[in-house]
Order: structure tokens, then C-alpha cells, then sequence
């Protein structure tokens, strides 16, 4: 079957470095792929997405990195704000289907 | 930016009722949203996908007579929890996909069965 998920569960870093979370992936299929961003209590926020055809894609201090031959995915965060402590999904879709989430890492950035 | 509302933001009930939760699209169509239910410091599970006037989807293992899924117009659909037990307790979450913006989600449901 399919499953996504992430190398780590917790991240903690100094605020102003760069943050690194990573995900692997199982279904080769797979075309789309998002990244989440989840605060306590809220519901998943949309990062930053990238198609199976890119290998990396850049927003605001965003970048996500698709590596297919190893089926893996990773987002890099520039200068880590506090505003950034939250849980971050990966999350991978076919045909512009349905989402599936991995485990989550929860990032801490320390003042 | 597509907006997703959901209500109630969190509602308790007691064991044998039945609860709705409504999910709808503020500025745009969404022909297809789905369901998910989150445990703590867990995932987000798909429950179903909704689909405008037909049938809602489920996944394996979810029960359509536990978990009704009425998707009535193009803004709006909601999640029925019926006869709710402690177990049902848990984050519902409704997201819907829009052109522009990639997947969006709604802020949540907290349901306390008590």
C-alpha cells in the first residue's frame, strides 16, 4: 500500500537558522505533493506544493525538494521565525484526488 | 485566497446523540471536499470524500451509517456523526480543493462525546 511519512517527529532549532523537515514516500505514482503546516487546534494550513515533474520549487522563505528516485521530499525553511512552531505534513496525491498524510513533524524554534 | 468554514469549532454531546458538523466554501465552487478525523499528535485520516449531488465516497474501514456525508449544493457539505459514542470523540476536519490554491482546509471541529 501507499504510506508517507516523515524521518522525524520532533525538530527543535535557534530562531534565524534554517529549518530542514524531511519525508519519504512510498507510491512511485504519486504526481502532486504538498506540504502543511498545522498549529494546535487549527486546521492544516497550505505551505507549498510541487508537481512530479519539478524537483524544487521556491515560495517565501520556502523551499520544497522532490527527489523521485529515492522518493523523497523535503522542505527548507530560511531564518525560522517562532511563528513557525507548528506540526508539518507532507502529504501526496494522485490524479487530484484525495490527500495522504504523513506522521507529522513538530517543529520548535527557540528564541 | 479560497476560504474554507467550518461549524461548530467545538461541540459536545452526549453518548446516543447525533451530531453535525457543516463544511462550506465562502468564495468559490467545490464540486468535491472531503472528511478527515485527527487523534492527537496524530495524521489526518481520510474518512470520505463528498461529492456534489451523488454518493460520498469512504474509505475502508469507515462506517457510512456511523458517519452521514450529505454533500447538498456546490458550497456546502456536511458530516453527520449519528448515535455518537466516547470513541467518536476526535478533530473532524473538512478540506475542499480549489484551482488556484491547491487544497484548502477548514479551521476544525473538537467533538467531545461525553
Amino acid at each position: 500500500g501507499e504510506s508517507v511519512g516523515l524521518h522525524l517527529p520532533t525538530l527543535s532549532v535557534q530562531e534565524g537558522d534554517n529549518s530542514i523537515i524531511n519525508c519519504a514516500y512510498s507510491n512511485s505514482a504519486s504526481d502532486y505533493f504538498i506540504w502543511y503546516k498545522q498549529e494546535s487546534g487549527k486546521g492544516p494550513q497550505f505551505i507549498i506544493d510541487i508537481r512530479s515533474n519539478m524537483d524544487k520549487r521556491q515560495g517565501q522563505r520556502v523551499t520544497v525538494l522532490l527527489n523521485k528516485t529515492v522518493k523523497h521530499l523535503s522542505l527548507q525553511i530560511a531564518a525560522t521565525q517562532p511563528g513557525d512552531s507548528a506540526v508539518y505534513f507532507c502529504a501526496e496525491n494522485k490524479n487530484a484526488g484525495k490527500s495522504t498524510f504523513g506522521d507529522g513533524t513538530t517543529l520548535t524554534v527557540k528564541p | 485566497g479560497a476560504v474554507v468554514s467550518q461549524h461548530p469549532s467545538w461541540v459536545i454531546c452526549k453518548s446516543g446523540t447525533s451530531v453535525k458538523i457543516e463544511c462550506r466554501s465562502l468564495d468559490f465552487q467545490a464540486t468535491t471536499m472531503f472528511w478527515y478525523r485527527q487523534f492527537p499528535k496524530k495524521s489526518l485520516m481520510l474518512m470520505a470524500t463528498s461529492n456534489e449531488g451523488s454518493k460520498a465516497t469512504y474509505e475502508q474501514g469507515v462506517e457510512k451509517d456511523k458517519f452521514l456525508i450529505n454533500h447538498a449544493s456546490l458550497t456546502l457539505s456536511t458530516l453527520t456523526v449519528t448515535s455518537a459514542h466516547p470513541e467518536d470523540s476526535s478533530f473532524y476536519i473538512c478540506s475542499a480543493r480549489t484551482n488556484d490554491y491547491g487544497y484548502t482546509f477548514g479551521s476544525g471541529t473538537r467533538l467531545t462525546v461525553v
